[in-house]
């Protein structure tokens, strides 16, 4: 019963550094979502996608790439970490036939970016 | 575009007090409407929901019920206890970006015994 899996759950990132965080779903959804959360500032949409092969920005996706090469995968790319990119992220998925569906979330990478 | 604005926290009550969370939203057509829960550490999920006008949705001995007169969806309790103790995020989903959730800032609250 694995729902939503992100990997890794925590990293340290020097300055500069790329890394990329998956997120995995087994539900067969159609939508899958990053968000980051900062203290005081809720939950962040970075980036998400409707569907396998498409990708489309948040509120937030400077600094971020995304890719949905297959529809159970979501992955987050930092090409260049910068300290200000030090947070929680939170990849999350929800089915796309029905709009009241809520969103499963998976249990967060925390990153530090020095 | 949609919003959700969540009462400010943190909010501390004493085990058995009365909880409300007031919750409000801006959004073009019918959107649903939610209650997540993150407990320390952990992930959101899903606390309750509602998709209609004048609905309840029930949980756990919470509730909320969606209304669209006054565009909100507050989070009540008759009896909070100290695992009640989390962030809760309100959100939307299916205003004007139908694709997308949008959340509250969260309200964090902490049950003393």
């Amino acid at each position: 019963n694995a729902g939503v899996t992100q990997t890794p759950k925590f990293r340290v990132l020097k300055t500069g550094q790329s890394m990329t965080l998956l997120c995995a779903q087994d539900m067969n959804h159609e939508y899958m979502y990053w968000y980051r959360q900062d203290p005081g500032m809720g939950l962040r949409l970075i980036h998400y996608s409707v569907g396998e092969g498409t990708t489309a920005k948040g509120e937030v996706p400077d600094g971020y790439n995304v890719s949905r090469l297959k529809k159970q995968n979501f992955l987050l790319g930092l090409e260049s970490a910068a300290p200000s990119q030090t947070s929680v992220y939170f990849c999350a998925s929800s089915s796309g036939e029905t709009l009241n569906t809520e969103a499963f979330f998976g249990q967060g990478t925390r990153l530090t970016v020095v | 575009g949609d919003s959700v604005t969540q009462m400010e926290g943190p909010v501390t009550l004493s085990e058995e007090a009365f909880l409300t969370i007031n919750c409000t939203y801006t959004a073009t057509g019918y959107p649903s409407l939610f209650w997540y829960v993150q407990y320390p550490g952990e992930g959101l999920q899903l606390l309750l929901k509602a998709t209609k006008a004048d609905d309840k949705g029930s949980n756990k001995g919470f509730e909320a019920t969606y209304r669209k007169e006054t565009t909100s969806f507050h989070l009540e309790k008759g009896s909070v206890q100290v695992s009640d103790s989390a962030v809760y995020f309100c959100a939307l989903r299916g205003g004007t970006n139908a694709g997308k959730s949008t959340f509250g800032d969260g309200t964090t609250l902490t049950v003393k015994p």
